[in-house]
């Protein structure tokens, strides 16, 4: 069984700053993949990045930026120079054999 | 669009109803997916389709639940005998990612929002 755990439930950042969303995983897979997603109150969810378990060097998309440890079994999100439009909730998924297995999500507001 | 698309994007009905939910992928994903989101459970998987191969069906809550996926294209999640447990949004997602191809993101359409009088 796979777990995906985010103990941040809510998040103020100011704009312009950087912010580090927590996501920690358990799971007896091998190969699995780490994806990061965003919701905003509109409702659709938008793949922001992705991690795989080989992957040596850590994902980077633009803004976006996955501090990956796989020892720790950890997959952290960083959004930098965060903007308003980054309001949303944030979550972490884990994929092993099709499935997606998401985690609470994270609250983020950022203010002006 | 070029996107998943989803239908209807609001739907009411009574308790006991039997409820028809639509998804179009994204053009030669071969990969399908459902996943359902309410308040109490957050995102959970339901059901997946990966081209020609039987279908997960791991993640479906019931047997009032089934799904099916004409054609490799379009597919009907389908809830017989509504429950007011079943009010959540239905989100269907489809990707290129096969089994031993390697990861690709999941897609995902604006949703369907059931509610269960």
């Amino acid at each position: 069984a796979q777990k995906i755990t985010q103990t941040q439930p809510g998040m103020f950042v100011q704009e312009k700053e950087a912010v580090t969303l927590d996501c920690t995983y358990d799971t007896s897979d091998q190969s699995y993949g780490l994806f990061w997603y965003k919701q905003p109150s509109s409702g659709e969810m938008i793949f922001l990045i992705y991690q795989g378990s080989y992957d040596e060097q850590n994902a980077t998309e633009g803004r976006y930026s996955l501090n990956f440890q796989k020892a720790r079994k950890s997959a952290n999100l960083v959004i930098s120079a965060s903007q308003l439009g980054d309001s949303a909730m944030y979550f972490c998924a884990i994929e092993s054999w099709g499935k997606l297995q998401f985690g609470a999500g994270t609250q983020v507001v950022v203010t002006p | 669009g070029a996107g998943v698309s989803q239908s209807p994007s609001n739907k009411v009905t009574e308790k006991g109803k039997d409820v028809e939910l639509r998804c179009d992928p994204i053009s030669g994903h071969t990969a399908l997916y459902w996943y359902r989101q309410s308040l109490g459970q957050g995102l959970e998987f339901l059901i997946y389709f990966q081209g020609n191969s039987a279908p997960d069906k791991s993640g479906l809550p019931s047997d009032r639940f089934s799904a099916e996926r004409t054609g490799g294209s379009v597919s009907t999640l389908t809830i017989q005998r509504t429950q007011q447990e079943d009010s959540a949004v239905y989100l269907c997602a489809s990707s290129l990612w096969a089994v031993g191809e390697g990861n690709q993101p999941q897609h995902f359409g604006d949703g369907t929002r059931l509610s269960i009088l």
